[in-house]
C-alpha cells in the first residue's frame, strides 16, 4: 500500500536556523515520484519539487535542499539559514507510475519561523 | 499566464442542499484533479480526469458526490444532499498530462455544511 508519513506535525524555529523536513514513504512500485508542496497562509498550494524514484541525487535550489534515499525510502528537506516567510505547512506526496498521477499526501508539517 | 480558478471561494450551505463547486484549469492543461482538504483527514485525492478517458473516481468517499469535465476543460464538482462531514476546502489541481508531472493547484473552495 502506498503512504507518506511526516513525523512532525509542527517544527518552530528563529531565522537563520537551518532546518530539516521529514519525509518517509510506502510503495510497492519501482517507479514512483515523489514531491514537496508548500502551504502558505493564504491556502494555495505551491509546487516545490519532483523527483522520480530512478534518481537519487540530491537537488539544491537556493536556500532549499533535498535528499532523497531508497534504501530509508525518505524525501526529506532542508531550509538553510530559515526566513520568517518559509512559515508555512509543507506536504510531502507520493505518485505511483501506474496511477495516473494521483498524489498521495503525508499529513504535513507546520514550520513557523520566528524573528 | 493564468493559474487555476476555482468558485466560489467560499460556500456556506444547509445540511440535505446539493452544491456545485467549479474548476477552471490552466489552459492547454489536460489532466484535471480533484482533492479535499479537512483537518479530520488531511489532503484527499478524489477524482481525476485526463483528457477523453473515463474519470478515475476511485477516491470518491460516496454516491453522493460526482464530477464532470466539459469539453475537456472546465470540470464541477457536485455533493449531493450534503452532510456536515463534507465540510472542507475542496482544491482543483491540473498538470500538462497524466502522469507524474506536477500538479498546479488552485486557492480552493471552503464548504462549511451547517
Amino acid at each position: 500500500a502506498q503512504k507518506v508519513t511526516q513525523a512532525q506535525t509542527e517544527i518552530s524555529v528563529v531565522e537563520k536556523e537551518d532546518v530539516t523536513l521529514d519525509c518517509v514513504y510506502e510503495t510497492r512500485d519501482t517507479t514512483y515520484y515523489l514531491f514537496w508542496y508548500k502551504q502558505p497562509p493564504s491556502g494555495e498550494l505551491v509546487f516545490l519539487i519532483r523527483r522520480n524514484s530512478f534518481d537519487e541525487q540530491n537537488e539544491i535550489s537556493g536556500r532549499y535542499s533535498w535528499n532523497f534515499q531508497k534504501s530509508t525510502s525518505s524525501f526529506n528537506f532542508t531550509i538553510t539559514a530559515s526566513q520568517v516567510v518559509d512559515s508555512a505547512v509543507y506536504f510531502c506526496a507520493l505518485s505511483e507510475y501506474n496511477q495516473g498521477g494521483k498524489l498521495i499526501f503525508g499529513q504535513g508539517t507546520e514550520l513557523s519561523v520566528k524573528p | 499566464g493564468a493559474g487555476v480558478s476555482q468558485s466560489p471561494s467560499n460556500k456556506v450551505t444547509e445540511k440535505g442542499k446539493d452544491v456545485e463547486l467549479r474548476c477552471d484549469p490552466i489552459s492547454g492543461h489536460t489532466a484535471l484533479y480533484w482533492y479535499r482538504q479537512s483537518l479530520g483527514q488531511g489532503l484527499e485525492f478524489l477524482i481525476y480526469f485526463q483528457g477523453n478517458s473515463a474519470p478515475d473516481k476511485s477516491g470518491l468517499p460516496s454516491d453522493r458526490f460526482s464530477a464532470e469535465r466539459t469539453g475537456g476543460s472546465v470540470s464541477t464538482l457536485t455533493i449531493q444532499r450534503t452532510q456536515q462531514e463534507d465540510s472542507a476546502v475542496y482544491l482543483c489541481a491540473s498538470s500538462l498530462a497524466k502522469g507524474t508531472i506536477e500538479q498546479y493547484f488552485g486557492p480552493g473552495t471552503r464548504l462549511t455544511v451547517t
